[in-house]
């Protein structure tokens, strides 16, 4: 059974700062991973999708790599800015199946 | 561009009383469609999924249950609520398995 661990829980850093947000997942056997962002009480944004055969993907200052044989994915946040706050979720999708598997996610806070 | 809507965006509803949540995809054809839902320390679980009209698929049995009557509309249901079917309810949708996954607004559901 899938599972997706995110650490930490939760970052506070001051504004300006470049960040990396931690996924792990226990299978190694994925068809993609996906990163999204969730605002408090809103829906889940798509920010980036990596597919197994890549090892990164890049969209404006983010960045998400991926690293499936070990099991890990990171998402980099570069020159952080107030409103990038939400949370941050990871998903991974098995090969074959249907769902996405999704971490608890990192609370993201960026101080002005 | 495909856009994706969910209504209503909250609702409180009491024990026992039926349910019925909507989701129409918009600019896209034969998407696949999914139900999941957020609840408090558990993250995102998927409910249902659709790959066309008519088909439906469950991944946890519970008291809910999912229809597709159209290519774009994908409709949650419940005869009689329980007080754990509160929760905040998430559609998506998908061009195939593989791809990437967009979410609606979500519904937050609370049964009292």
């Amino acid at each position: 059974k899938q599972e997706v661990t995110q650490i930490p829980a939760a970052l506070s850093v001051p504004e300006g700062e470049n960040l990396v947000l931690n996924c792990s997942f226990t299978d190694s056997a994925i068809y993609n991973l996906q990163w999204f962002r969730q605002d408090p009480g809103k829906g889940l944004t798509s920010l980036l999708l990596i597919q197994s055969s890549q090892r990164e993907q890049t969209s404006g200052r983010l960045n998400a790599s991926l690293d499936k044989s070990s099991g890990r994915s990171t998402l980099y946040i570069a020159a952080s800015q107030p409103g990038d706050s939400a949370t941050y979720l990871c998903a991974v999708r098995g090969q074959g199946a249907q769902k996405l598997v999704f971490g608890q996610g990192t609370r993201l806070t960026i101080n002005p | 561009s495909q856009t994706i809507h969910q209504w209503p965006a909250t609702l409180v509803q009491p024990v026992g009383s039926p349910l019925s949540l909507e989701c129409t995809v918009e600019g896209t054809s034969n998407p696949n469609l999914y139900w999941y839902r957020q609840a408090a320390g558990r993250g995102l679980q998927l409910l249902f999924y659709s790959v066309g009209i008519g088909q439906i698929s469950s991944e946890v049995p519970q008291n809910l249950s999912a229809s597709r009557p159209q290519d774009r509309q994908f409709i949650l249901s419940s005869k009689k609520l329980l007080l754990s079917d509160s929760g905040f309810y998430l559609c998506a949708w998908g061009v195939s398995t593989n791809t990437e996954a967009f979410f609606g607004q979500g519904t937050r559901l609370t049964v009292v």
